[in-house]
């Protein structure tokens, strides 16, 4: 099946520091990822769209000079928080569609614990 | 977006069905009906989905009312790995790359 990965799993990080976090698709292609931030005992929650060879598309209410994310490539987006501060700890997840026999579904990364201390 | 409703838990014993409900009584005839599920501390996995027939995998089976305002995700044998919150969420067919608005969902819990 599709595999997703994230990099790293977990980090910890000081105040105003920022944070790169990787989402690469393993043995597929992927023009469009999406972006997700989890925190304690809540749902996900979408944060963007990050599209390959063009800018993401935030959904409102996500700052997009603070989160910036770059498709570089067919198999890798990043994510970074810029200046982080301890309300951006979080779990921030990754997802990738992929088209199979049955249609598309989503296959997503492990996820990436942020604690900003 | 159509939206769905799930009980917030349920609990059931190791090696016994279980059957997850869902309603959606605002489904268009265009939505998908997918099930994902989240184990502690990790990203969702991909259960089952399915349109208008009932549908069986590896992991589970779905089975849909005829009318589609509800689905019920059923786990033949439930082991101690299944502990999860299951979530039933509708998607748009041919729409592309679609994004997922998750609920809360349920919460399962496996009694030994």
């Amino acid at each position: 099946g599709a595999v997703v990965s994230q990099h790293p799993s977990w980090v910890i990080c000081k105040s105003g520091t920022s944070v790169k976090i990787e989402c690469r698709s393993l043995d597929f292609q992927a023009t469009t990822m999406f972006w997700y931030r989890q925190f304690p005992k809540q749902s996900l929650m979408l944060m963007a769209t990050s599209n390959e060879g063009s800018k993401a598309t935030y959904e409102q209410g996500v700052e997009k000079d603070k989160f910036l994310i770059n498709h570089a490539s067919l198999t890798l987006s990043t994510l970074t928080v810029t200046s982080a501060h301890p309300e951006d700890s979080s779990f921030y997840i990754c997802s990738a569609p992929y088209l199979g026999g049955g249609g598309e579904t989503q296959y997503f990364g492990p996820g990436t614990r942020l604690l900003v201390l | 977006d159509a939206k769905t409703t799930q009980p917030n838990s349920m609990e059931s014993n190791e090696e016994e069905p279980v059957h997850l409900p869902c309603n959606h009584s605002t489904i268009s005839g265009t939505d998908y009906i997918h099930w994902y599920r989240q184990l502690p501390s990790q990203g969702p996995e991909y259960v089952i989905h399915g349109l208008t027939s009932n549908v069986n995998n590896r992991m589970a089976s779905l089975a849909i009312a005829e009318d589609r305002k509800s689905s019920t995700l059923i786990l033949h044998r439930a082991t101690l790995r299944d502990a999860a919150v299951y979530y039933c969420i509708l998607t748009v067919s041919g729409a592309g790359s679609y994004q997922l608005t998750f609920g809360k969902g349920t919460k399962l819990s496996v009694i030994p």
